[in-house]
C-alpha cells in the first residue's frame, strides 16, 4: 500500500535547529492526517493533527504544514531537542471509521 | 495522564493455537482500533470498533480474527488458528468523543506475537 509515503529515511540535525520531516500521499480522498512519534519497543506517540479543510496548525514547537494542491505534507520541530530522536510516522485517514494509513517512517536523530 | 495499556506485552504460540490479546482503552473513549506491525514493515490498519460493531475492517481482518469488548474497559482482539506470517507487534488504539474524533488516536504500548 503506496499511498502515503515518507520517502526520507533518516534526518540527521543539530540540536537547536529545525527539523523537518515530510510525507506524501496519493489519495485526494484523506481528508486528516496525523503525526507519530515512535521509540523502540513502545506505541506510537500522537503528535498533532490537521483537517484538510486546514493549511497550518500548531502546537508548541510542532507544526504541521498541509499542501492539498501537491499532495504533500511536513512537520516542522523547532528548535529540535535531543529527545526528539525518535522514528516519525505521517499517517492518513478518511471518512468516519478511523482508520489510518502509515508511511514507513523516517528516523530523526537529533546531535546534541 | 491517561493511556492506553495491553496485555500480555509478549506472546510466544505454537502455529495453529488461539491467542488472545489484550487492551483496556483510555476510559471516556469510545472509539477502538487494532493495527499491526511485521517487523521492517509499515503500521497496517486491522480493524476498527464502535458502538460495539466492527465499523471497518481491512483485508487482512479474515474470519481468523475477531474482536469484543466484553465490559466497559476491555477491547480484545482474538487470532483463532495462529498463523507464522500472524507474528508481529499489535497495537490496540483508542479516540475520545467529540467532533474531531478520527483525527486523535492514542495508541498502546503494543504486543509482541511469535508464532512458531
Amino acid at each position: 500500500d503506496q499511498q502515503v509515503k515518507q520517502n526520507s529515511p533518516s534526518l540527521s540535525v543539530q540540536e537547536g535547529r529545525i527539523s523537518i520531516l515530510n510525507c506524501d500521499y496519493t489519495n485526494s480522498m484523506f481528508d486528516y492526517f496525523l503525526w507519530y512519534k515512535k521509540y523502540p519497543a513502545e506505541g506510537p506517540t500522537f503528535l498533532i493533527s490537521i483537517s484538510s479543510i486546514k493549511d497550518k496548525n500548531e502546537d508548541g514547537r510542532f507544526t504541521v504544514f498541509l499542501n492539498k494542491s501537491a499532495k504533500h505534507l511536513s512537520l516542522h520541530i523547532v528548535p529540535s531537542q535531543p529527545g526528539d530522536s525518535a522514528v516519525y510516522f505521517c499517517a492518513a485517514g478518511s471518512g468516519n471509521t478511523g482508520k489510518l494509513i502509515f508511511g514507513q517512517g523516517t528516523t530523526l536523530q537529533v546531535k546534541p | 495522564e491517561p493511556e492506553v495499556t495491553q496485555t500480555p506485552s509478549h506472546q510466544v504460540t505454537q502455529m495453529g493455537q488461539e491467542v488472545i490479546l489484550r487492551c483496556v482503552p483510555i476510559s471516556n473513549h469510545l472509539y477502538f482500533y487494532w493495527y499491526r506491525q511485521i517487523l521492517g514493515q509499515k503500521v497496517e490498519f486491522l480493524v476498527s470498533f464502535y458502538n460495539n460493531e466492527i465499523s471497518e475492517k481491512s483485508e487482512i481482518f479474515d474470519d481468523q480474527f475477531s474482536v469484543e469488548r466484553p465490559d466497559g474497559s476491555n477491547f480484545t482482539l482474538k487470532i483463532r488458528s495462529t498463523k507464522l506470517e500472524d507474528s508481529a507487534m499489535y497495537f490496540c488504539a483508542s479516540s475520545p468523543p467529540g467532533l474531531a474524533v478520527q483525527e486523535t488516536q492514542y495508541f498502546g504500548p503494543g504486543t509482541r506475537l511469535l508464532v512458531l
